[in-house]
C-alpha cells in the first residue's frame, strides 16, 4: 500500500517568511495528490489537487500556492508567511477508482 | 458539488457505552464513502469504506457503518466503546468517477470516551 512521506513535523515560522513543505509517496505510481489544512477545532479543508506532473488545482483562494515537480513528490509553499496560515497540514494521495485515502502524519505550522 | 455534513461536533459517551456518529452527505452523481479517526497530532487512518454491495461495512477496532442512499447517510457505530477511541472521527465521499476522485470531508466529530 501506499506510503506518504511528509516533512518537517513542526515548524514554527515568523510571518513574512517563505514556506516549503514537501511530500513524497511510496508503494504507487500516477497517484492523485491533495494538501489539506486543519485548523486547530476544525475540519480538514481542501487546498490543492494534482492530478499529474505539473497539474494542479486550487480549491480556495490564498495565499499558498503547490507545486508537483516528480509525479511522487507535492510541494506546499508560500513566499510571505501570513498569521492565518497557521494548522496543521495534511498531505494525501488516492489510487485510480475509488480506493481511499492515504495520508502524512501532518506538519504543524506555527506561523509567530 | 459533493459535501459532507457531520450534525455532532462533540459526542462525549462512557466507556462500554454503543455509540453512533451521524454523517450525511449530498451528491448528483453515485459516490463512494469512507469514516477516518485521527488521534492528536497524527494524520488520518482509515476506518472503513463503502465503495459497492453490502450496505452494512465492518471496518477496524470493532466499528461499522451502515449506507443509506434513500437517507443519503452512512452513520458510523460500535456497540461498547474503549477509552482508547477518543479521537476525531471525519466522514468523507467521493465522487465514482473515471478521471479522478476528489475526496471531500466534514467537519469532524470528536468523540470523548468517559471512565
Amino acid at each position: 500500500s501506499q506510503t506518504i512521506h511528509q516533512w518537517p513535523a513542526t515548524l514554527v515560522q515568523p510571518v513574512g517568511s517563505p514556506l516549503s513543505l514537501e511530500c513524497t509517496v511510496e508503494g504507487t505510481s500516477n497517484p492523485n495528490l491533495y494538501w489539506y489544512r486543519q485548523a486547530a477545532g476544525r475540519g480538514l479543508q481542501l487546498l490543492f489537487y494534482s492530478v499529474g506532473i505539473g497539474q494542479i488545482s486550487s480549491e480556495v483562494p490564498q495565499n499558498l500556492s503547490a507545486s508537483r515537480p516528480q509525479d511522487r513528490q507535492f510541494i506546499l509553499s508560500s513566499k510571505k508567511l501570513l498569521l492565518s496560515d497557521s494548522g496543521f497540514y495534511l498531505c494525501a494521495c488516492t489510487g485510480r477508482g475509488g480506493t481511499e485515502a492515504f495520508f502524512g502524519q501532518g506538519t504543524r505550522l506555527t506561523v509567530v | 458539488a459533493q459535501s459532507v455534513t457531520q450534525l455532532d461536533s462533540q459526542v462525549p459517551v462512557f466507556e462500554e457505552a454503543p455509540v453512533e456518529l451521524r454523517c450525511n452527505y449530498s451528491s448528483s452523481v453515485s459516490v463512494y464513502l469512507f469514516w477516518y479517526v485521527q488521534y492528536p497530532n497524527q494524520g488520518l487512518q482509515l476506518l472503513l469504506k463503502y465503495l459497492s454491495g453490502s450496505t452494512l461495512v465492518k471496518g477496524i477496532n470493532g466499528f461499522e457503518a451502515e449506507f443509506n442512499k434513500s437517507q443519503t447517510s452512512f452513520h458510523l457505530r460500535k456497540p461498547s466503546v474503549h477509552i482508547s477511541d477518543t479521537a476525531e472521527y471525519f466522514c468523507a465521499v467521493s465522487e465514482v468517477r473515471t478521471s479522478y476522485d476528489k475526496v471531500i470531508f466534514g467537519p469532524g466529530t470528536s468523540l470523548s470516551v468517559i471512565p
